[in-house]
């Protein structure tokens, strides 16, 4: 399983737009990248999956570098309620009987 | 959008007693997982349920921990003789294939279970 590194706490403010960069060195050639968002007391989120290059939903983006050996997760004009915790995970998007492997993720505070 | 369903959403319990936790899948999801997260600490894997059996469980779900789906729509997680150390947030969670690329995996609520 690769291992996962992102910062541990991030600071910004309503309206500007929030980048989370993840490193995953170790990444195998079959993984795929899944970010989630925990808010306080409620289960994780999933935000956005992808493998390489771009991928865009409605609520952010991911850009992953050929080498894929980092991602990061871009959050466009984020407000207030954005603050939470984010996690980056690697793994085999079939996921399947293998449970997701959780690190401490992002905590992420957005002041006005 | 589907949301996976927990109840209660709030146990105490005192230690040594049974609790039991349920959970309302996602309809037409075919994997089910139990999650635990104590409080300040991460969200820990343990166990997946498929076809009416365990798949995979961690080290933390012991001979204490059970799991069922007595019936088309609920999944359960049982703790036999609760201790002060399974005080946590447990988490549901369902998906389509074991990780749609689309929607992940869904998580419910949780319930948050304290054992005094």
């Amino acid at each position: 399983l690769a291992k996962t590194t992102q910062p541990i706490s991030m600071d910004s403010y309503e309206g500007q737009e929030v980048n989370i960069t993840c490193s995953h060195n170790n990444i195998a050639t079959n993984d795929y990248i899944t970010w989630y968002q925990q808010f306080p007391s409620q289960g994780p989120r999933f935000i956005i999956q992808g493998y390489k290059t771009k991928v865009t939903n409605e609520v952010a983006s991911l850009f992953i570098p050929a080498d894929r050996k980092s991602s990061t997760l871009s959050l466009p004009r984020v407000s207030l309620s954005d603050t939470a915790v984010y996690y980056c995970l690697v793994g085999d998007a079939g996921g399947g009987a293998d449970g997701l492997t959780f690190g401490k993720g992002t905590h992420l505070i957005i002041q006005p | 959008e589907p949301e996976v369903t927990q109840t209660p959403s709030h146990q105490v319990t005192q230690m040594g007693q049974e609790v039991i936790l349920r959970c309302v899948p996602i309809s037409n999801h075919l994997y089910f997982y139990w999650y635990r997260q104590i409080l300040g600490q991460k969200v820990e894997f343990l166990v997946s349920f498929y076809n009416n059996e365990i798949s995979e469980k961690s080290e933390i779900f012991d001979d204490q921990f059970s799991v069922e789906r007595p019936d088309g729509s609920n999944f359960t997680l049982k703790i036999r003789s609760t201790k002060l150390e399974d005080s946590a947030m447990y988490f549901c969670a369902s998906s389509a294939t074991g990780g749609d690329v689309t929607y992940g995996y869904t998580f419910g609520s949780g319930t948050r279970l304290t054992v005094v």
